[in-house]
């Protein structure tokens, strides 16, 4: 079944801890992205890669960081995560760029406390 | 900057009416537009889009969509609303004019329809 995967889908940690929510597509696609949705703000674009070793910020990329060393895994590090990154993430490929349709993750809600 | 709108946080409707879900967009080039579909405790599912060629386009589950260059905008629509359609809606914009690849969301739409 072609699905993009996180882990973990749920996550409470504390200010400072290192944290990594890994993404995982099975459909060959190119492009990979991480956004988060808040309450009244919809989602925001936080990091995009069209190929890998290939990747950009998107609209709110402070606090973030990825990489992309395999097609298929898409992994967003949180170095040291504060409570303003309490949110609901989604991670979504598409075949070739942000003019495809993209398939979106189950999401990951992650609290800091 | 690219930017979209979405005026109204809900949108209420009795089934069997007609729906409308309202998107706006920034002027600055030529934009590729999208409707994404969220249902509770899940990602969001692809819609519809609008790259170029007709201004009407039709997309999954009945949903269609009319782009507007004269008022920038993009609404969503639906001939006859299904309980089952009830979500939140987010329209989305990306330029095909500059080398900004990032795609970005408006702030969503609930649409909430009555039996």
């Amino acid at each position: 079944e072609a699905q993009v995967t996180q882990n973990p889908r749920y996550l409470i940690t504390v200010t400072g801890k290192k944290l990594t929510v890994t993404c995982s597509q099975n459909m060959n696609h190119e492009y990979m992205s991480w956004y988060r949705q808040d309450p009244g703000l919809g989602l925001r674009q936080i990091y995009y890669s069209m190929n890998v070793e290939v990747t950009d910020k998107g609209d709110v990329p402070e606090g973030y960081k990825v990489s992309r060393k395999e097609k298929r895994n898409f992994p967003l590090i949180l170095e040291s995560p504060s409570p303003n990154q309490t949110s609901l993430y989604f991670c979504a490929s598409s075949l070739s760029g942000s003019y495809n349709e993209q398939f979106f993750g189950p999401g990951t809600r992650l609290t800091v406390l | 900057a690219q930017s979209v709108a979405q005026p109204e946080d809900q949108v209420n409707v009795a089934e069997g009416n007609p729906l409308t879900v309202k998107c706006t967009y920034s002027v600055s080039g030529n934009p590729y537009l999208f409707w994404y579909v969220q249902y509770p405790n899940r990602g969001l599912q692809f819609l519809l889009k609008y790259i170029t060629g007709d201004n009407l386009v039709k997309g999954s589950y009945g949903f269609e969509a009319e782009f507007n260059k004269s008022q920038t905008s993009f609404h969503l629509k639906k001939p006859s609303a299904l309980v089952s359609d009830s979500a939140l809606y987010f329209c989305a914009v990306r330029y095909m004019d500059t080398g900004r690849r990032a795609l970005t969301f408006g702030s969503g739409t609930r649409l909430q329809v009555q039996p």
